[in-house]
């Protein structure tokens, strides 16, 4: 299983609208709609975003929102505020109860 | 409110073995979820290694399976993962989460990570 592929950085600023892409293959990304989304501030643990592609969890802010086209996931957070520089990560199912996890994209706010 | 703490030695020397345990509170281990380990190399991104379900039953990421072993002690409600024949490329910050009943195919319960090295 290859890592999903994600921007190395995306920027924006504050008030502005970034989105972040997430593509598999036809194996995890395409084939499923288990599509998933951590924010990750260093030293600290990974929080849930987004799961089952566009879903969010109690207490996520609706300014993040998923979406999917045919192998490319898609994050776009809205609004963007200060604290949401972080790196971004992407995971898919990917069949045969395994998981695969994007490369990352840090998100800076200029 | 489930809470996951990994603990282990921070130091692993080559060709040995990783052992990191990863303490459940706040919960049952022998709930309906799944518990993972994911790492994190420096400068990288995360890699799932592996899961356990309370019955004893795993997953194992397949560029791993040869090397990683995912136990379960319910009676100290914790998990634990074996790592063999360890080089350099296994450094990384080790995470244990959770997926289950309410978000069955996402990891919504992180600990914070331990960072594991492994050098002579």
């Amino acid at each position: 299983q290859s890592a999903l592929t994600q921007p190395r950085s995306v920027s924006g600023s504050p008030g502005q609208s970034v989105t972040i892409s997430c593509t598999g293959t036809s194996s995890d990304v395409g084939g499923y709609n288990y599509v998933s989304w951590y924010q990750h501030h260093p030293g600290k643990a990974p929080k849930l975003m987004i799961y089952d592609v566009s879903k969010r969890p109690s207490g996520v802010p609706d300014r993040f929102s998923g979406s999917k086209s045919g192998n490319t996931a898609s994050l776009t957070i809205s609004g963007l505020q200060a604290e949401d520089e972080a790196d971004y990560y992407c995971c898919s199912y990917a069949g045969s109860y395994v998981y695969v996890f994007g490369t990352g994209t840090k998100v800076t706010v200029l | 409110q489930v809470q996951l703490q990994e603990s282990g030695p921070g130091l692993v020397k080559p060709s040995g073995t990783l052992s990191l345990t990863c303490a459940v509170s706040g919960g049952s281990i022998s709930s309906n979820n799944w518990w993972s380990w994911v790492r994190q190399p420096p400068g990288k991104g995360l890699e799932w290694i592996g899961e356990i379900y309370h019955s004893g039953s795993t997953n194992y990421n397949p560029s791993l399976k040869s090397r990683v072993t995912i136990s379960v002690d319910k009676s100290r409600n914790q998990f634990s993962l074996k790592l063999t024949s360890v080089t350099a490329a296994d450094t990384a910050v080790y995470y244990c989460a959770k997926r289950g009943a309410n978000y069955v195919f996402a990891f919504d319960i992180w600990g914070q990570g331990t960072m594991v090295t492994v050098s002579s």
